[in-house]
């Protein structure tokens, strides 16, 4: 089975601080995804990475970095956290042959700042 | 940009009735994929069911089924004999062939009642 394994479940950081979040998959995916989770506004993509060290931004990057060094870990980092980063966090991986293939997902990391 | 709209916040069912989650989504691309995503209280997202817009048969998934109408950019799932189980978040989701991004709608809570 393909896993999507996110290191944290749940954080609390307060303001200000430098938050990583780390997503690690199994499944030599090409593809991985870093998307935030809010009631009523569904998933957003936050940022999207398709090979070691590429990146693209996806519709809600600011305020938010990623890093991607090796092929199966995809980082995400809030350089200054603020309140209105409170929310859940998905990360996602998937291969690049072809737009129709399955997404998986990790758990989720609900992160608070306070 | 493309959208997905979910309409229906919640919905409930009764056990071994049948449900209709309702999707419109809009885009100017002729060739893409659809999802429906469950996320269960557990909150990893899992894949229930997908479409690809060139094919004009509706796909099926033993009790889950889609109602395709790509004129009218509609995309509704239905659930037949509702299971306890299938009480959940389902979202949405549009893929563009050309890419690899998911756009998901706001989701849809589906409540069982035994």
């Amino acid at each position: 089975d393909v896993k999507v394994t996110q290191s944290s479940r749940y954080l609390v950081k307060r303001t200000g601080e430098k938050v990583f979040l780390e997503c690690v998959q199994d499944m030599d995916h090409e593809n991985m995804f870093w998307y935030r989770q809010d009631p009523g506004l569904g998933l957003r993509l936050i940022y999207f990475s398709y090979d070691v060290k590429m990146k693209e931004k996806g519709d809600i990057p600011e305020g938010y970095s990623v890093s991607r060094e090796k092929k199966e870990r995809f980082s995400l980092i809030l350089e200054s956290a603020s309140t209105n980063q409170t929310s859940m966090y998905l990360c996602a991986s998937s291969f690049s042959d072809s737009s129709g293939n399955t997404i998986y997902f990790g758990e989720g990391s609900w992160l608070t700042v306070v | 940009a493309q959208t997905v709209t979910q309409s229906q916040p919640e919905m409930s069912v009764q056990e071994a009735e049948t449900v209709t989650l309702s999707c419109t989504y809009d885009t100017s691309e002729s060739d893409y994929y659809l999802f429906w995503y469950k996320q269960p209280p557990s909150r990893q997202m899992i894949l229930v069911i997908r479409q690809e817009a060139y094919k004009q048969q509706n796909a099926t998934e033993n009790r889950f089924s889609v109602n395709f109408q790509k004129a009218a950019k509609s995309f509704s799932l239905k659930i037949s004999d509702s299971q306890l189980g299938d009480a959940a978040m389902y979202f949405c989701a549009y893929n563009r062939r050309a890419g690899n991004m998911l756009t998901f709608g706001g989701g849809t809570r589906l409540m069982v009642k035994p």
